[in-house]
């Protein structure tokens, strides 16, 4: 089965600063896809970025960017010029796609999460 | 808004009951995921639906079940509730045949399950 490890339960960053949360999973897959999304106090899951295994480029979306390293099972999302509402507990996710004729089973597993804190 | 919708965003019960949680997935997307959010366990997958078909199943137990109808609209059923289950419900939805990246999940508002 794989794991999804956040060893940092929490964090902050002071507002336009940069932060890095890691994540760490383990899997003896080759062809998967890992995610990151916040939950906001409002609760909502919300997409980040994702990345697929087989591209090495490392994914970006504006101020979010990822260093993907497949060796090391690593995946961290760093966060450019914080904003007050990056305030949020994020989630690091790991899809392996299990195939069935027709269509297959994405679901999703996910680590404990971090919770950051931007400082105004 | 990811056009995922949930109802009811709060659900207050007792325990030995039954309640029904509902979740329409975005246009065209044929997959819908449940998700638990408790405290202790995280986030967890409980149950993936297909055009009607369950597809795959996780940590959910017996008394619960879900389905599927024709108009891709999915309900969790939550029986002889317990305290233990006070949750956050998501339901997600992917398009379900493309593969790859595609399948990425969206997210619903959830529901906020409290057992008294």
């Amino acid at each position: 089965a794989q794991t999804v490890t956040q060893s940092q339960p929490e964090m902050s960053v002071q507002e336009a600063e940069t932060v890095t949360l890691s994540c760490t999973y383990d899997t003896s897959e080759s062809n998967y896809y890992l995610f990151w999304y916040k939950q906001p106090p409002s609760r909502q899951m919300i997409l980040v970025i994702r990345q697929e295994a087989y591209k090495q480029q490392n994914a970006t979306e504006n101020r979010f960017s990822v260093n993907f390293q497949k060796a090391a099972k690593s995946f961290s999302l760093k966060i450019s010029d914080s904003q007050l509402g990056d305030t949020a507990m994020y989630f690091c996710a790991f899809m392996k796609p299990l195939l069935y004729s027709g269509a297959g089973s994405y679901q999703l597993t996910f680590g404990k999460g971090t919770k950051l804190s931007v400082i105004p | 808004d990811s056009g995922v919708t949930q109802t009811p965003k709060h659900l207050i019960t007792a325990t030995g009951q039954r309640v029904t949680l509902r979740c329409s997935p975005r246009s065209g997307d044929l997959s819908v995921y449940w998700y638990q959010q408790s405290l202790d366990q995280g986030l967890q997958f409980l149950i993936q639906y297909y055009n009607g078909e369950e597809r795959a199943k996780g940590n959910i137990l017996e008394r619960f079940s879900a389905q599927q109808f024709p108009d891709l609209h999915s309900e969790l059923n939550l029986s002889s509730l317990e305290l233990g289950d006070s949750a956050l419900y998501f339901c997600a939805s992917s398009v379900g045949t493309s593969g790859g990246v595609q399948e990425t999940q969206y997210f619903g508002p959830g529901t906020r399950l409290l057992v008294l």
